[in-house]
């Protein structure tokens, strides 16, 4: 069974940029999450997708969002990029919610 | 609101040694308790858990009991190898589906 898949690997852009990531899950999973990991911190929730709705969301600005897509996949979206916004970026599934995640490897966003 | 606090590292250990690592939660309700493992470049993963009060999570040698009177998920493992330095999570999942993580654990177990 494939495991979560994230891309890309690694991104690097800009200040004032905009970043898109991608997650596939699981196969049946229909939960996604995502979560930033800057480097010496813990994870920061971001946002919890589940049947194609946003349904949760850490604490953000708005210039974070995503979406999930009819196959469960899902994209995260970071607007008017700032030199914060580094991290690693880890989007996990599960089966439904309040189950285990599954993390993928993440995406290693670096604005410069 | 609902938090994890773990026990702040490095823990550095020699092979063999006992490993403790502390992990107490707030929240309200019941959470279920996770811990998970990050080894160095790569994603997290699913170590155990436990789902209510005095369940005993256990994996590859590792276990944690949920203890609602002192709202801890202690993790312990009696013999620690060179392998399992890593980077440990506590980590619940409150009412409203919300994982909250602990800030982490650093370990390092020496040869």
């Amino acid at each position: 069974e494939a495991g979560v898949t994230q891309s890309p690997t690694h991104l690097i852009k800009t200040r004032g940029q905009q970043a898109t990531l991608r997650c596939s899950p699981i196969s049946g999973h229909t939960s996604v999450y995502w979560y930033q990991q800057a480097l010496g911190l813990g994870l920061q929730f971001l946002l919890w997708y589940d049947e194609g709705e946003e349904r949760n969301r850490g604490n953000f600005p708005p210039r974070f969002s995503g979406r999930q897509f009819p196959n469960y996949s899902s994209e995260l979206n970071v607007n008017a990029l700032e030199l914060e916004d580094s991290a690693l970026y880890l989007c996990a599934s599960s089966p439904r919610p309040n189950y285990e995640q599954y993390f993928g490897p993440g995406t290693r966003l670096t604005v410069t | 609101g609902d938090s994890v606090t773990q026990m702040e590292g490095p823990v550095t250990l020699s092979e063999e040694a006992f490993l403790t690592i502390n992990c107490t939660y707030t929240a309200t309700g019941y959470p279920s308790l996770f811990w998970y493992v990050q080894y160095p470049g790569e994603g997290l993963q699913l170590l155990l858990k436990a789902t209510k009060a005095d369940d005993k999570g256990s994996n590859k040698g590792f276990e944690a009991t949920y203890r609602k009177e002192t709202t801890s998920f202690h993790l312990e493992k009696g013999s620690v190898q060179v392998s399992d330095s890593a980077v440990y999570f506590c980590a619940l999942v409150t009412g409203g589906f919300k994982t909250i993580f602990g800030a982490g654990t650093r370990l390092f177990v020496k040869a």
